[in-house]
């Protein structure tokens, strides 16, 4: 069975601050992707980014990167100098069975970024 | 822009009181899906559907039924709302993309709250 866990509930940063949020996945599948979306106050889910499994690089757009590494199954998401646009709820998902109709989500982190 | 529209934000039901939510999308996307968002859960998938008329039973597909009479618009009903059925409600749809997995379109969410 596949599982995401996202430990942290919920994170407190003051501004500027670099947080990082943790992503531990489990599946059988040899081929998978997975996911990070960010849900801002407006409530609508905002795509950040896909990798697939076989691509362990590391990503870096602007102020995020993320961190994929297979051999501890964690998909891990850092944000450098908080803002307090940042603030929001973040999921991590997990494809299954490489069909794209169907993703397991974690349970989701509450970033709060104060000023 | 692209957009996938719920049509009501806020509803407030009676216990046993059919409750039907509505969520269009303008991409002409194949597949559409309904989730169910609640605190420290993530996002379970009630329904999906790949074309006009096809659905697919999701993790929580109780008490829940769907409808797909167009290829934009797809039904969520609640044919005997209950207590346990208070939450948010998401709505998302994705084109197919080969065998990768898809990047979901979410809408804004209904919340539902049932008394």
């Amino acid at each position: 069975a596949q599982k995401v866990t996202q430990a942290q509930t919920e994170i407190s940063v003051v501004e500027k601050e670099d947080v990082t949020l943790d992503c531990v996945y489990e599946t059988r599948d040899t081929t998978y992707y997975l996911f990070w979306y960010k849900q801002p106050p407006s409530g609508e889910l905002v795509f950040l980014i896909r990798r697939n499994s076989f691509d362990e690089q590391n990503e870096i757009s602007g102020r995020y990167s993320w961190n994929f590494q297979k051999s501890t199954s964690s998909f891990n998401f850092t944000i450098t100098a908080s803002q307090v646009v940042d603030s929001a709820v973040y999921f991590c998902a997990l494809s299954r069975n490489n069909a794209g109709n169907m993703l397991t989500f974690g349970g989701g982190t509450r970033l709060m970024v104060k000023p | 822009d692209v957009k996938v529209t719920q049509s009501s934000r806020y509803l407030v039901k009676r216990t046993g009181e059919k409750v039907f939510l509505e969520c269009v999308q303008d991409m002409d996307h194949e597949n559409m899906f309904w989730y169910r968002q609640d605190p420290g859960l993530g996002l379970r998938l009630i329904y999906f559907s790949y074309d006009v008329k096809m659905k697919e039973k999701g993790d929580i597909p109780e008490g829940y039924s769907v409808s797909r009479e167009k290829k934009e618009r797809f039904s969520l009903i609640l044919e005997s709302a209950s207590t346990n059925q208070t939450s948010m409600y998401l709505c998302a749809s994705s084109n197919v993309q080969g065998s990768g997995a898809n990047v979901l379109t979410f809408g804004a969410g209904s919340r539902l709250t049932v008394l």
